[in-house]
């Protein structure tokens, strides 16, 4: 149980253009759910929080206009990455939590590239 | 504020054991550990709660010294499946769950 899945797993854009990546409950509602950025050999960085239904809290210097999050449902958050530009890449991982649990379950992760 | 954890890097022979903490300057609700091998997202390895909880699973076994705002990770009898880089996550509260990570200590399990 508790699964997460992300979609796509990789994603290669140029720069300029937005993305978009879903993050999905597969067996769980997910009443919480976060998004996190890595860098190579680095922590996860988180950048939001986001309550179905709730707009996401952002975390300090992440800015909330080029990173858009949106929990429409308790199965689904999506992160859309406005306007992107080299140094947006990076790999992108959302955790998922339901009310009944206190453990986060992370996705897959998407790495993305912007050229 | 994000945790800190020691040593950084460990490398162990196969059936050996080793010990891993994550150490906050601040009051602690909760204590997640994860693993993650490269290129892959972490992998829930367990939990502790406020109240000075120990836990483990198969070799692998936690403790969490709420008085000391520390958490320590132990791998008995390692196995090679267990090499990766090793997150704590601590949480402040126990609402949202919201989790600042460390920078991981990278373990390598040799035969």
């Amino acid at each position: 149980g508790a699964v997460v899945s992300q979609h796509p797993s990789w994603v290669i854009c140029k720069s300029g253009t937005s993305v978009k990546i879903e993050c999905r409950s597969l067996d769980f509602q997910a009443t919480t759910m976060f998004w996190y950025r890595q860098f190579p050999k680095q922590s996860l960085m988180l950048m939001a929080t986001s309550n179905e239904g709730s707009k996401a809290t952002y975390e300090q210097g992440v800015e909330k206009d080029k990173f858009l999050i949106n929990h429409a449902s308790l199965t689904l958050s999506t992160l859309t990455v406005t306007s992107a530009h080299p140094e947006d890449s990076s790999f992108y991982i959302c955790s998922a939590r339901s009310g009944t649990f206190y453990e986060q379950y992370f996705g897959p992760g998407t790495r993305l590239t912007v050229t | 504020q994000q945790p800190v954890q020691s040593p950084q890097a460990v490398i162990l022979r196969e059936g050996e054991d080793a010990v891993i903490n994550c150490s906050s300057s601040k009051a602690l609700y909760s204590v997640h550990w994860y693993r993650q091998k490269h290129g892959e997202a972490p992998v829930f390895l367990m939990i502790l709660l406020k109240g000075g909880e120990q836990k483990g699973h198969e070799k692998i076994s936690a403790s969490f010294n709420e008085k000391k705002q520390q958490s320590s990770l132990y791998l008995t009898a390692s196995q090679l499946s267990y090499s990766g880089t090793y997150f704590c996550g601590t949480g402040a509260t126990n609402e949202n769950n919201r989790l600042a990570f460390g920078k991981g200590n990278q373990v390598v399990v040799i035969p």
